[in-house]
């Protein structure tokens, strides 16, 4: 069971980077690391994934050291728009995703 | 695409009374997955099928929790009967695989909100 360890909530005012950092002790070797941002009243959906180093998109950037025991997603210049729950998800021992409850980022003006 | 699809948006119902949430997963999407979300226990997945065949139902947390899937366009989560406690919101979701080794991401529905009274 690979789950995941990360902080309950975050606050940052807007135009600042904000780190969200997720424990991720029980990697498996082959899993890649994903994380999901859900916006209140809808449903997770997908933001960003890799397996090491760095990755980039249109949306964050997600930080993975050499020993793949944490991953570190950046947002950049938040707006009030970001505030959500980001979930860094295990894999579980049925080969699945286990969600937890994220971490909530409230944007302050 | 039209994403994934749940039905109904909202329910709002009685203790004791018979509840089914419906969903229709992305096409082309070999897997299908029910979560619930609350505020205390956060995403809990109840329950996921590959090719319209239950996987695996460990999450379920009663008999009286009960998921179906009889083509690959629809499925559904009864509840019977209702309780107070099974008050959340039901997320259906679908991807092309499993995650793990290649990682194929999730793509969740708008969800239901349940309330039992």
């Amino acid at each position: 069971l690979a789950k995941t360890t990360q902080p309950i909530s975050m606050d940052s005012y807007e135009g600042q980077e904000v780190n969200i950092t997720c424990s991720h002790n029980n990697i498996a070797t082959n899993d890649y690391i994903t994380w999901y941002q859900q916006f209140p009243s809808q449903g997770p959906r997908f933001i960003i994934q890799g397996y090491k180093t760095k990755v980039t998109n249109e949306v964050a950037s997600l930080f993975i050291p050499a020993d793949r025991k944490s991953s570190t997603l950046s947002l950049p210049r938040v707006s009030l728009s970001d505030t959500a729950v980001y979930y860094c998800p295990g894999r579980t021992g049925a080969n699945n995703l286990f969600f937890g409850t994220g971490t909530r980022l409230t944007v302050i003006p | 695409d039209a994403g994934v699809i749940q039905s109904p948006r909202h329910e709002v119902t009685e203790m004791g009374q018979e509840v089914t949430l419906r969903c229709k997963p992305i096409s082309g999407h070999d897997y299908l997955f029910w979560y619930r979300q609350t505020m205390m226990r956060g995403l809990e997945l109840l329950i996921y099928f590959n090719n319209n065949v239950p996987i695996d139902d460990s999450g379920m947390p009663e008999d009286r929790f009960s998921a179906k899937m009889p083509n690959a366009s629809f499925s559904t989560l009864k509840i019977q009967p209702s309780e107070p406690r099974d008050s959340a919101v039901y997320f259906c979701a679908s991807s092309k695989g499993l995650a793990g080794e290649y990682s194929y991401e999730q793509y969740f529905g708008p969800g239901t909100r349940l309330t039992v009274t």
